[in-house]
């Protein structure tokens, strides 16, 4: 069955640090790997997607890296700040406007 | 970016009584909505996808009669939690992806259900 791992231990870093985030999934080969973020008692806010003949993408202060061989997806913020704590989701399409998401990794910047 | 909207944001309710979450989208039209529910510490599990004009498509373990989804326009779907029970309990979020944005979705501020 397709699965999706994330960090599920939370990640504290230092401000100004740059915090990376582990995607990897398994039994699956999707068209479409997004992030988002997700504060408490929130729903996601959509962040990146990266498409699978893409290998980075950048946003401003974040990058994503799409390795379709490793199976794997590295979520980067760079020049972390306080604000940036929260969860981060990766998700995956399965088709059909379909995705499934990862638990999360919780980021934690320590001022 | 897109923004959809949800109604109520939270809601408590006795048990065996049912409760209608709104999901809408506010600045486009959405043929498909997506239902989630989320428990504390753990990832969004889709529950079913609304379809404007034809009948949701539950994913599997998901009982239809239990939560019926009406999509009655391109803006708008709800979700009903009929005689709910404290298991139904639980963090309920929908989003919508905009036409043309490439599988991009945007997701609902989420509705908290307790049910006592």
């Amino acid at each position: 069955s397709q699965k999706i791992e994330q960090n599920s231990e939370a990640l504290n870093i230092q401000e100004g640090k740059t915090a990376t985030l582990t995607c990897n999934y398994t039994n699956y080969s999707p068209a479409y790997l997004q992030w988002y973020r997700q504060d408490p008692g929130r729903g996601p806010v959509f962040l990146l997607l990266i498409r699978e003949n893409e290998k980075e993408k950048r946003k401003e202060r974040l990058k994503v890296t799409f390795d379709t061989t490793l199976k794997q997806s590295l979520f980067h913020i760079t020049a972390s700040q306080p604000a940036d704590s929260a969860t981060y989701l990766c998700a995956l399409y399965s088709g059909t406007y379909k995705y499934i998401f990862g638990t999360g990794t919780r980021l934690k910047v320590l001022a | 970016g897109a923004v959809v909207s949800q109604h109520p944001s939270w809601v408590i309710c006795k048990s065996g009584t049912s409760v209608k979450i709104e999901c809408r989208s506010l600045d486009f039209q959405a043929t498909t909505m997506f239902w989630y529910r989320q428990f504390p510490k753990q990832s969004l599990m889709l529950m079913a996808t609304s379809n404007e004009g034809s009948k949701a498509t539950y994913e599997q373990g998901v009982e239809k009669d239990k939560f019926l989804i009406n999509h009655a326009s391109l803006t708008l779907s709800t979700l009903t939690v009929t005689s709910a029970h404290p298991e139904d309990s639980s963090f309920y979020i929908c989003s919508a992806p905009p036409a043309g944005e490439g599988g991009t979705q945007y997701f609902g501020p989420g509705t908290r259900l307790l049910v006592l």
